[in-house]
């Protein structure tokens, strides 16, 4: 149980494009759910935390109008890079928490690579 | 504020050994949850092991284990007979009891088993 899916898994666009993550929960309702970022050998930075209904919270440093993010249902959130440059090239990873059923944690998704050209 | 360390960025251990990844928190909280997270070449995040904060007994999960120490604000994971599959990057994570299941990662440990 507690499975989270990503889509696409990776994704080449030109610079200017805006592109569009899927994180869906299959198996459980995240009231919840993270948004971070990665790059190379380094540590998941928070970028949103979204909850279902409601705005996200965006991290201090994190350009809300840049990085769109909608959660609309209890099972899914979409994380829309508009206008994406060559420097939000990254790794992207979506986790949804849990409530209620199993123990508390966040379940995360296999990721998105980003590559802007 | 919570902050999680991990002080060894790398780490190497012969297959069939046993390694110790060291993890510290600082945090006034008393209810809260601690995880490590291995992160193969994959990049998936998979969870290994969980601990509450108010179970003194440390978690097993087969060959790995913690090293609780709630005065110390000290979380390790020991891997033991280490296998090549468990090379990877591992996190460890805190999460306050009731806020939304928000993580704060550590930085990592890079762990390589040599065959």
């Amino acid at each position: 149980g507690a499975v989270v899916s990503q889509h696409p898994s990776r994704v080449i666009c030109k610079s200017g494009t805006s592109v569009k993550i899927e994180c869906r929960s299959l198996d459980f309702q995240a009231t919840t759910m993270f948004w971070y970022r990665q790059f190379p050998k380094q540590s998941l930075m928070l970028m949103a935390t979204s909850n279902e209904g409601s705005k996200a919270t965006y991290e201090q440093g994190v350009e809300k109008d840049k990085f769109l993010i909608n959660h609309a249902s209890l099972t899914l959130s979409t994380l829309t890079v508009t206008s994406a440059h060559p420097e939000d090239s990254s790794f992207y990873i979506c986790s949804a928490g849990n409530r209620g059923v199993g123990p508390r944690s966040q379940y995360f998704g296999p990721g998105t690579r980003l590559l802007v050209l | 504020a919570q902050t999680v360390t991990q002080s060894q960025p790398e780490m190497s251990v012969q297959e069939a050994e046993t390694v110790t990844l060291s993890c510290t928190y600082d945090t006034s909280e008393n209810n809260y949850y601690l995880f490590w997270y291995k992160q193969p070449p994959s990049r998936q995040m998979i969870l290994v092991i969980r601990q509450e904060a108010y179970k003194q007994q440390n978690a097993t999960e087969n060959r790995f284990s913690v090293n609780f120490q709630k005065a110390a604000k000290s979380f390790s994971l020991k891997i033991s007979d280490s296998q090549l599959g468990d090379t990877a990057m591992y996190f460890c994570a805190f999460m306050k009891q009731g806020t939304g299941n928000q993580f704060y990662f550590g930085t990592g440990t890079s762990l390589t088993v040599i065959p």
